[in-house]
């Protein structure tokens, strides 16, 4: 089964650092291009920022709102993505989704094809 | 600057039909979207990769009664034989650099 599991949501004070995990199964993790997403309560759905794949060097690319304080990393050889989240403001709060972008050959297509269940992230002192 | 536009909220009637619609902003007519469906408390799903000449390719298991078309800068989802739990967010989404999400239509199933 093609699956993302989220995990490392919580709870944390403002200017905390948190680091999201997002573990893939039933496809080839390191072919794709993988993003994270988030959805403030009763809001709508913000893009967060992407990695690409080996074959496109890894690069990552973030929304604005987080640029210079969130990272998005993976580790290809666990089926893994990861965000670490510094500098915590209450805005972040939020469900943080992992996402797979649909892949043709070495580049995406674009669509998101395949979501997590999403974690949650709370930010409050 | 790469902006899609979604109307609020859409009703419609159990067993009837509605059509969703997502606006691409001026410049960017030629775009192709995605379609996403939010069920309540529920993570997104995707639909559809939905191209600007109407063509497109659902995900596994979407069933036949949602389709896609394209108008211009319009993207359209339509659903025939509404069923309770097509009430949900509908969000589409575009690409270039980064992606972009539209607001999203509540749709209310009567």
């Amino acid at each position: 089964e093609v699956q993302l599991v989220e995990s490392g949501g919580g709870l944390v004070q403002p200017g905390g650092s948190l680091r999201l995990s997002c573990a893939a199964s039933g496809f080839s993790f390191s072919d794709h291009y993988m993003d994270w997403v988030r959805q403030a309560p009763g809001k709508g759905l913000e893009w967060v920022g992407h990695i690409r794949n080996k074959a496109n060097s890894y690069i990552t690319e973030y929304a604005a709102s987080v640029k210079g304080r969130f990272i998005i990393s993976r580790d290809d050889s666990k089926n893994s993505l990861y965000l670490q989240m510094n500098s915590l403001k209450t805005e972040d709060m939020a469900v943080y989704y992992c996402a797979r972008e649909m892949a043709y050959g070495d580049y995406s297509l674009g669509p998101f094809d395949i979501w997590g269940q999403g974690t949650m992230v709370a930010v409050s002192s | 600057q790469l902006v899609l536009t979604q109307s609020p909220s859409a009703s419609a009637s159990l067993g009837a039909s509605v059509k969703l619609t997502c606006t691409l902003s001026s410049g960017h007519s030629s775009y192709a979207i995605a379609w996403h469906q939010q069920q309540p408390e529920k993570a997104p799903r995707y639909l559809m990769k939905l191209n600007n000449d109407g063509s497109h390719n659902k995900g596994d298991g979407i069933p036949d009664r949602f389709s896609g078309s394209s108008s211009g800068a319009e993207r359209h989802l339509t659903i025939s034989s509404l069923q309770s739990e097509d009430e949900a967010d509908y969000y589409c989404q575009t690409w270039g650099t980064g992606t972009v999400f539209g607001g999203g239509t509540k749709l209310t199933v009567l």
